[in-house]
């Protein structure tokens, strides 16, 4: 059983390129979400989703979008790369009522 | 936005020894769960609360619940070297799909 699967481990981009982080589920979950870890600072959440083709804005959005057209699946975009975005990036789902999450193993992602 | 306030940020233990932290928030919080992260790892649930009051125990692990539902605490028993990493509290409030989380806690357990 795979869990939540997140693709690519670690990434290296330019400010100003574009990249989609991804993030499939295989545990049927309705709850999905994106995190960012900067040091010290624990998870803040960017975007979540309560099922296919439902998004909303979490604490941190500004810079990345998101879509979830089906339940398994649910990509982080960032169009604009900045220094900001240097961080590493967690993707969880939960089932129920969205309180045990799952978390995918991160991408770190830095942007140079 | 809603923060959870952990404490001790970091804590420097002889395998062996006990260790206790806690996380307190301003509002009520309905689910209170505690997650370990390995370095280069994702967080991985350890113990959830959803009672006030209620005492759950996951091996040397014992969770608390607070009475007040503000607050929550976690208790590690006899450390063992493999008890390394970064522990955070998570809440979740009546109505809300989302989870806040602490800012973690620092374990280094010294063989």
């Amino acid at each position: 059983n795979a869990g939540v699967t997140q693709t690519p481990k670690f990434r290296i981009l330019k400010i100003g390129q574009s990249m989609t982080l991804q993030c499939t589920q295989d545990m049927n979950h309705n709850y999905m979400y994106w995190y960012r870890q900067d040091p010290g600072m624990g998870l803040k959440l960017i975007y979540y989703s309560v099922g296919a083709g439902i998004t909303d804005k979490g604490e941190v959005p500004n810079g990345y979008n998101v879509s979830r057209s089906t339940t398994e699946d649910f990509p982080l975009r960032l169009e604009l790369a900045a220094p900001s975005q240097t961080s590493v990036y967690f993707c969880a789902s939960a089932g129920a009522s969205g309180t045990e999450a799952f978390f995918g193993q991160g991408t770190r992602l830095t942007v140079v | 936005g809603q923060q959870l306030n952990q404490s001790p940020q970091s804590m420097f233990i002889q395998e062996g020894e006990d260790v206790s932290m806690n996380c307190t928030s301003s509002s009520i919080f309905n689910t209170w769960l505690w997650y370990k992260q390995d370095p280069g790892e994702g967080p991985v649930l350890l113990i959830a609360l959803y009672k006030a009051g209620e005492l759950t125990s996951n091996g040397r692990l014992t969770a608390q619940f607070g009475i007040t539902r503000k607050d929550s605490f976690l208790n590690i028993s006899a450390s063992i070297p493999s008890d390394v990493g970064i522990y955070f509290c998570a809440g979740q409030q009546g109505g809300s799909e989302k989870l806040v989380f602490g800012k973690g806690m620092k374990l280094t357990v010294n063989p």
